[in-house]
């Protein structure tokens, strides 16, 4: 079955350090995003990517980076400068930009600084 | 620029009793519109999408919603809840472009026996 795998699940990170949070796809499916959840605060869009090497920033990328080197892949690196990266992330793709696609989800990684 | 903003941070009914969450949003255009739902530690799953095609849409495990226009709502119901039903439910609007959803701040539906 086709979906959106994102891994690990749980992550626990030093302060100081980077660390990066895998997504992959195999629905073919050409968008991908990276939202953060925080409680009582809905889904934040961090980056999104609508082709192979290109992405744009969404509403709070500070501290964080991405890459789309393959078309299955849209991996996230929570980088030092991210004060309070606490939170769960969830990756999504998308078949298009068109208005009538919906986005699939994965199903998360919950990072915890230590 | 598209919004949605859902009333009610937390829900509470009774089995068998009618689910009601709102959703009213805010654009220049024909909206898209979507509801999804999240269980615990779970990503988001879609249950249904307005797309101008039918103001009532039916989506998955009993659900539906209508967009009303003249209210700019949009509107998720259920008959008769079950204990299945609880958990975190999200409204998002897709942008003009088509290439941002943006979602509301969540409803916990709390069902109880």
């Amino acid at each position: 079955d086709g979906g959106i795998t994102q891994s690990p699940k749980y992550l626990f990170r030093k302060e100081g350090q980077n660390v990066t949070l895998s997504c992959e796809q195999n629905l073919n499916h050409d968008a991908m995003y990276w939202y953060r959840q925080d409680p009582g605060q809905g889904l934040r869009l961090i980056y999104y990517s609508q082709i192979v090497n290109d992405f744009q920033k969404g509403d709070i990328a500070e501290g964080y980076s991405v890459s789309r080197e393959k078309k299955e892949s849209f991996p996230l690196t929570v980088t030092s400068a991210q004060k309070n990266p606490t939170a769960f992330y969830l990756c999504a793709s998308s078949r298009g930009t068109g208005v009538a696609y919906g986005y699939t989800f994965g199903s998360g990684t919950r990072l915890t600084v230590v | 620029a598209q919004s949605v903003t859902q009333l009610g941070s937390h829900v509470s009914v009774s089995e068998g009793a009618l689910v009601l969450l709102r959703c009213n949003y805010s654009s220049s255009v024909p909206p898209y519109l979507f509801w999804y739902v999240q269980y615990p530690n779970q990503g988001l799953q879609l249950l249904l999408k307005y797309t101008s095609a039918a103001t009532l849409v039916k989506g998955i495990n009993g659900f539906e919603a209508e967009f009303k226009k003249s209210e700019t709502s949009f509107h998720l119901t259920k008959p008769s809840a079950h204990m299945s039903d609880a958990a975190e439910y999200f409204c998002a609007v897709k942008n003009n472009a088509g290439n941002m959803l943006t979602f509301g701040g969540g409803t916990r539906l709390m069902v109880k026996p």
